[in-house]
């Protein structure tokens, strides 16, 4: 069974459109976040969240809003899609906080804005 | 500022040979660190980690890494490399927070 799980994996959109990208975690973990990866490969936190609250937040465009169900999901809703909103989307989850702790990550979701 | 810094953009390699990958950091204190990898279109898989006792840390896929306190550095190393190692590796810390270096991609030749 997938540990960190995240759908759709791919997702092709225009601009001005809205989204939102799933992801589901079967480990039992109270931390989940949202990692973005650039063209050039960056990766860099988005949110992170600890029992459905919101504890980093990288002055992220307030287009994109994380929304936390229950502690096992962490979905992203990205409004008016934009050209540089292209990316990979992380989801990742750990069992307290990053330090001193792994931190798993889902498979990726590829999203091209055209 | 912390960072981390991953000097070798590129890194192309014979297969059968060894790899080492330079992973420099700083930070205040000593942070938690990680090597992950990402094969073409894939997600990232954990190599390794460390976060105190033995410095030389073993890992997945017959990686290695060694910390080394007083040149802030966390290298990754392995000494054969195999067709599938080619990917791209990222080091990363933590201390609040996870952050990642810009990444090593590797290619490996026949």
């Amino acid at each position: 069974d997938t540990a960190v799980s995240q759908t759709p994996k791919y997702l092709v959109t225009q601009m001005g459109n809205d989204k939102s990208i799933k992801c589901e975690q079967n480990l039992g973990h109270d931390t989940m976040y949202w990692y973005k990866q650039d063209s050039k490969k960056f990766l860099k936190i988005m949110f992170s969240y600890n029992n459905k609250e919101l504890i980093i937040n990288e002055t992220v465009p307030n287009r994109f809003s994380p929304k936390s169900p229950d502690k096992a999901h962490l979905n992203l809703h990205i409004n008016s899609l934009e050209l540089g909103d292209s990316a990979v989307y992380f989801c990742a989850s750990s069992s307290g906080g990053a330090a001193g702790n792994t931190i798993y990550f889902g498979e990726g979701s590829w999203l091209t804005v055209v | 500022a912390q960072s981390v810094t991953q000097p070798d953009i590129h890194i192309t390699v014979s297969e059968g040979a060894s790899l080492e990958l330079r992973c420099n950091y700083s930070y205040g204190a000593t942070p938690y660190l990680f090597w992950y990898v990402q094969s073409p279109g894939q997600g990232l898989q954990l190599l390794l980690k460390y976060f105190s006792g033995d410095t030389l840390v073993q890992g997945i896929k017959g990686f290695e890494a060694e910390f080394k306190r007083s040149q802030s550095s966390f290298n990754l190393r392995k000494p054969s490399v195999h067709w599938s190692d080619a990917a791209e590796y990222f080091c990363a810390v933590a201390r609040g927070k996870l952050q990642f270096g810009a990444g090593t991609q590797v290619v490996v030749t026949p």
